[in-house]
């Protein structure tokens, strides 16, 4: 059973341009997370979606972040007119879709930005 | 969110059992104490979780206090490959608030010395 699939694992963007991250969770996971952590910090919570909904995204920045996922396709998350500050790890976890048992999420690889 | 308190820091020896400590006395009822770790240069991995009776699985053991206020993750054998920081994280189970997304807080930095 693969785990979960995050691509690219390194990428490399210029200030400006736009960077889209795609997480393809467990087989069966119909939950999706995504947490960023910045050079020598801790993991933040970005956003929790579900196919074709969002359900919380608190930890979103306001502006240039989005998410999402897809009926079919990984989820994606997109990063617009990216600047350095954006440069992080970026993790994306999934979970099945059981309720109330404190259920536990995979997490996947991360891609690492870089925006020079 | 509920609030958890763990050292910094923490060393053992290499197959020597590991007690690492995590205290959260605002836990409320509904509220299940994860346990999550993070080896350098990877995403974290799920290592257990429970909510008032202690637990094993393959990778360690989760002692929960009685009165639910502190837990203990227990590492029976360190082996190198378990130098990580180490995350307690409480999670709602009722659908509250907080439900879906893992909060981080500083973790316990585990090394382990051959």
């Amino acid at each position: 059973n693969a785990g979960v699939m995050q691509n690219p694992r390194h990428l490399v963007r210029r200030r400006g341009q736009e960077a889209r991250l795609r997480c393809s969770p467990m087989k069966g996971h119909s939950h999706v997370y995504w947490y960023r952590q910045l050079p020598e910090e801790g993991l933040k919570f970005m956003v929790y979606l579900q196919k074709e909904n969002i359900i919380d995204e608190s930890g979103m920045p306001k502006e240039r972040f989005s998410a999402e996922f897809p009926k079919e396709g990984p989820s994606i998350l997109r990063i617009q007119q990216v600047v350095r500050g954006d440069s992080a790890a970026y993790f994306c976890a999934s979970s099945p879709p059981r309720i109330g048992q404190g259920y536990e999420q995979y997490f996947g690889p991360g891609t690492r930005l870089t925006v020079t | 969110d509920a609030k958890t308190t763990q050292p910094n820091s923490m060393e053992s020896n290499e197959e020597e059992p590991v007690h690492l400590p995590c205290n959260h006395s605002t836990i409320s009822g509904t509220d299940y104490i994860h346990w999550y770790r993070q080896l350098p240069s990877q995403g974290p991995e799920y290592v257990i979780h429970g909510l008032t009776s202690n637990v094993n699985n393959r990778m360690a053991s989760l002692a929960i206090a009685e009165d639910r206020k502190s837990s203990t993750l227990i590492l029976h054998r360190a082996t190198l490959r378990d130098a990580a920081v180490y995350y307690c994280i409480l999670r709602d189970g009722a659908g509250g608030t907080s439900y879906g997304k893992l909060t981080f807080g500083q973790g316990t930095i585990l090394t382990v010395h051959p």
